[in-house]
């Protein structure tokens, strides 16, 4: 069953760690995509990637670092160096670029404690 | 720089009536606009994209350049219409990623 899939569902961080969401993907996408969704302020790109070993900063990436060594997988990890990191973070793929037919993941909701 | 707004946060129609959840966009080049839907505890998912001219579980959208807008429309809404939409902006050339409006929550009462 083809899909996209975000692990942890939930994940703590303590202030000053960095931490890592993994995001998977099974359709032979070639984009991948992290957005940022918090309450009253929609999805914000973080990072996006449209083939692999290759990258672009989003509109907030200040704080993020993401890696793309495989088609399938594309990490996002949370550094100390974000302010505000507590938010729902959200996984998308597309075939390629000019392809807006987005899969989303299930999502991943970071709070720092 | 592109820029999606959608100015109400909270929409609240009964059962039967009509909705329109409105989108303005703001782009200098050719636009592709699409309505994304979120339903509670499901995954964010494509509804309809203008290009496509489709109608989605009734739902229809008409892209205007003269007003910048891409609103979308229901005749009569119905309780499972409850959701939240965003309507998404890209270039009609490509190569760039979805921006995003901040979302209309959509509340229809029964």
């Amino acid at each position: 069953d083809g899909g996209i899939t975000q692990s942890p569902k939930y994940l703590f961080r303590k202030e000053g760690q960095n931490v890592t969401l993994s995001c998977e993907q099974n359709l032979n996408h070639d984009a991948m995509y992290w957005y940022r969704q918090d309450p009253g302020q929609g999805l914000r790109l973080i990072y996006y990637s449209q083939i692999v070993n290759d990258f672009q900063k989003g509109d907030i990436a200040e704080g993020y670092s993401v890696s793309r060594e495989k088609k399938e997988s594309f990490p996002l990890t949370v550094t100390s160096a974000q302010k505000n990191p507590t938010a729902f973070y959200l996984c998308a793929s597309s075939k390629g670029a000019g392809d807006y037919g987005y899969t989303f993941g299930s999502g991943t909701r970071l709070t720092v404690v | 720089a592109q820029r999606v707004t959608q100015p109400e946060k909270l929409l609240s129609v009964f059962k039967g009536a009509p909705v329109e959840l409105k989108c303005n966009y703001s782009y200098s080049g050719s636009p592709e606009l699409f309505w994304y839907v979120q339903y509670s505890r499901q995954r964010l998912q494509l509804l309809l994209r203008h290009i496509s001219r489709e109608s989605i579980k009734g739902f229809t959208a008409d892209l205007n350049k003269g007003e910048t807008s891409f609103h979308l429309k229901k005749p009569f809404a119905q309780e499972e219409d409850s959701a939240m939409y965003y309507c998404a902006l890209s270039a009609l050339s490509g190569n760039t990623p979805l921006v995003f409006g901040k979302g209309t929550r959509l509340s229809v009462i029964a």
